[in-house]
């Protein structure tokens, strides 16, 4: 695609649930990242993968945080049970090789009432 | 660890005055260095980037930055602020197989 996409843009969600955030990277980049960023704080590492495996999941806050990237192209972190300490931009980026300029989508705005 | 120091979280200045944004990296071994730049409900942009060829590093809508080992710095400057400047910058830092470290950002607002 012409750009990194995320969807949703916007989520609210009760305590407890799950919720899964998706994101679209640029066709044909190898390499994608996940990153938290929490308002008036710089974005945090969670994840990445190069294709489909996964690199380096150092980030990840605790075992209620995954994601996948089955085919090396779409992404999903997946948040289990969440808590409200979880509210936060979840952003993704991706580039077309590890180490190489990375490109950022719009990020997805999550609450946890 | 790396680590990424931005001083000031908000700049204020007026247009036309000059843009100084202030980062430091913590790392002995130079690292590749970038100024991001978020406008509202938008994704981070790339501003410019260091990659260990030139010190003075020129990027987009009139910013550069220098790289200074001595001082383990990367300051972004603009000699002319323009109102459609004002927005967050970001400084961030890659190592090798590190992740991309961010500072927690400047916010720039430029006064008419």
């Amino acid at each position: 695609g012409a750009g990194v996409s995320q969807s949703p843009r916007y989520k609210v969600t009760k305590r407890g649930q799950d919720v899964a955030l998706r994101c679209d990277p640029i066709s044909g980049h190898v390499s994608l990242y996940w990153y938290r960023q929490a308002l008036g704080q710089g974005p945090e590492f969670l994840t990445y993968f190069n294709y489909e495996a996964q690199q380096d999941k150092s980030g990840l806050p605790n075992d209620r945080f995954s994601a996948e990237r089955p085919e090396g192209s779409i992404s999903t972190l997946t948040i289990q049970r969440t808590e409200q300490r979880d509210s936060a931009m979840y952003r993704c980026a991706s580039s077309f090789a590890q180490g190489a300029e990375q490109f950022f989508g719009p990020g997805t705005r999550l609450t946890v009432l | 660890a790396q680590s990424v120091t931005q001083l000031g979280s908000h700049v204020s200045v007026s247009e036309g005055a000059l843009v100084l944004l202030r980062c430091n990296y913590s790392s002995s071994v130079p690292p590749y260095l970038f100024w991001y730049v978020q406008y509202p409900n938008q994704g981070l942009q790339l501003l410019l980037k260091y990659t260990s060829a030139a010190t003075l590093v020129k990027g987009i809508n009139g910013f550069e930055a220098e790289f200074k080992k001595s001082e383990t710095s990367f300051h972004l400057t603009k000699p002319s602020a323009h109102m459609s400047d004002a927005a967050e910058y970001f400084c961030a830092a890659y190592s090798g197989n590190t992740p991309l470290v961010f500072g927690k950002g400047t916010r720039l607002s430029v006064i008419a």
